[in-house]
């Protein structure tokens, strides 16, 4: 079975500074895609950026970017110039299947002005 | 286009009791999945479908039941409520591997 990490529970980011957060997984797949989610207070799912395991390029929204590193199972996001906006819970997630997503435990991004 | 609708947004449960949360797309997915979500976790999979008239079960899929006689409708069952089944359920329908989510409905079994 899949997992997915996340490490770190809990961030804190300065408004307009930039904020890495960190996710592993496992998997034995070579096709796949990797989202980060995020959950602000309403509780609505978000899409924030997805990643094709067959694409070399990084993906790029805006502001936030993901370091993606096939052999060593790794998918950073990074958010610049942090807004007070992007607190939330931001998940992970990892699919082979289109209709099993599998999510890790998430980290809650604190962002102070 | 609304998107993928889920009814009630909220619901308190005696133990025992039963109910249907309903969910509904209208984005012709084939795909649909249904999750929930407990304090410090991630979305976990109950039951999924590929289409009208299959479905399958996911990581969680005790005390829950799912048809799906439409592209559009796909509803999640709970046939006697047990406290563990308190949570946050959320319904998705995928299109290209991107799962689109509905609002979430927050079940409390007492």
């Amino acid at each position: 079975a899949q997992t997915v990490t996340q490490s770190q529970p809990e961030m804190s980011v300065q408004e307009a500074e930039t904020v890495t957060l960190s996710c592993t997984y496992d998997t034995s797949e070579s096709d796949y895609y990797l989202f980060w989610y995020k959950q602000p207070p309403s509780r609505q799912m978000i899409l924030v950026i997805r990643q094709e395991a067959y694409k070399q390029q990084n993906a790029t929204e805006n502001r936030f970017s993901v370091n993606f590193q096939k052999a060593a199972k790794s998918f950073s996001l990074k958010i610049s110039d942090s807004q007070l906006g992007d607190a939330a819970m931001y998940f992970c997630a990892y699919t082979n299947s289109g209709y099993a997503l599998n999510f890790g435990k998430g980290t809650s991004l604190l962002v102070t002005p | 286009n609304a998107g993928v609708t889920q009814t009630p947004k909220f619901q308190v449960l005696k133990t025992g009791q039963s109910m249907t949360l309903q969910c509904a797309q209208d984005m012709n997915h084939e795909y649909m999945s249904w999750y929930r979500q407990d304090p410090g976790m991630g979305l976990r999979l109950i039951h999924y479908s590929v289409g009208a008239g299959i479905t399958d079960q996911g990581e969680v899929p005790n005390g829950y039941n799912v048809s799906r006689s439409t592209t559009e409708d796909f509803p999640l069952r709970l046939l006697s409520a047990a406290p563990s089944q308190t949570s946050v359920y959320f319904c998705a329908s995928v299109r290209n591997n991107e799962q689109f989510f509905g609002p979430g409905t927050r079940l409390t079994v007492l």
